[in-house]
């Protein structure tokens, strides 16, 4: 029972390299998200996709893109890492309807040097 | 005033104790509401929804208390494996909004 499912688990980069996040999901969720987690900060939400072939920025999309590329997969593009981008980023997923939940991945942790 | 807020705690209680956390939000046109629990360097992981009437699971109940806007988590008889942090989220009424997540309350069960 796969269901959310992260790549890679960890990463290290450089300043002003680029690098996807891969996330797949196999639950048929209509909706997906992209958070960043950080000491003291909690969960911020940086773009979501409520269908496929649609997306918006959430509370913190700057420097980042996405692309919803089918149903399944949601992926995160830095496009210059930046050492303010380190952080544990999760991609979470959802399935239509009033309460329902989002399920998590087991996230990606990123090191920006 | 943020959108969810919450008592980050550390709650350090014994094995067996009752606690209870409490959780704010601003937008009173949200519609549904979590507890999730997440461990150390792990992803959260949903624990229980939180229903208009109140909702038991086992040791855990969850209220909602819509004239105030908050919700609230009391774990009764807690375990060692309790301690975690606890964060409640809350959905707005639009289609695919995410949900928004308080910072999280610590709880810390010792014997």
């Amino acid at each position: 029972n796969a269901g959310v499912t992260q790549t890679p688990k960890f990463q290290v980069l450089k300043t002003g390299q680029s690098m996807t996040l891969q996330c797949a999901q196999d639950m048929n969720h209509n909706s997906m998200y992209w958070y960043r987690q950080d000491p003291g900060m909690g969960l911020r939400l940086i773009y979501y996709s409520a269908s496929e072939g649609t997306t918006d920025k959430g509370e913190v999309p700057n420097g980042y893109n996405v692309s919803r590329l089918n149903k399944r997969e949601f992926s995160l593009r830095l496009e210059s890492a930046a050492p303010s981008q380190t952080s544990v980023y999760f991609c979470a997923s959802r399935l239509s309807g009033k309460n329902q939940p989002q399920h998590f991945g087991d996230g990606t942790r990123l090191s920006i040097l | 005033r943020k959108e969810v807020e919450q008592d980050p705690g550390p709650f350090n209680v014994p094995e067996g104790a009752t606690v209870a956390f409490n959780c704010t939000y601003s937008n009173s046109a949200s519609q549904s509401f979590f507890w999730y629990r997440q461990d150390c360097r792990k992803e959260p992981k949903l624990l229980m929804s939180v229903y208009s009437s109140g909702n038991e699971d086992g040791r855990f109940t969850a209220q909602l208390n819509r004239a105030s806007q908050y919700i609230s988590l009391l774990i009764r008889d807690s375990k060692l494996s309790d301690s975690a942090t606890y964060l409640c989220a809350v959905k707005g009424s639009q289609a695919g909004t995410a949900l928004i997540f308080g910072k999280g309350t610590t709880l810390s069960v010792s014997s």
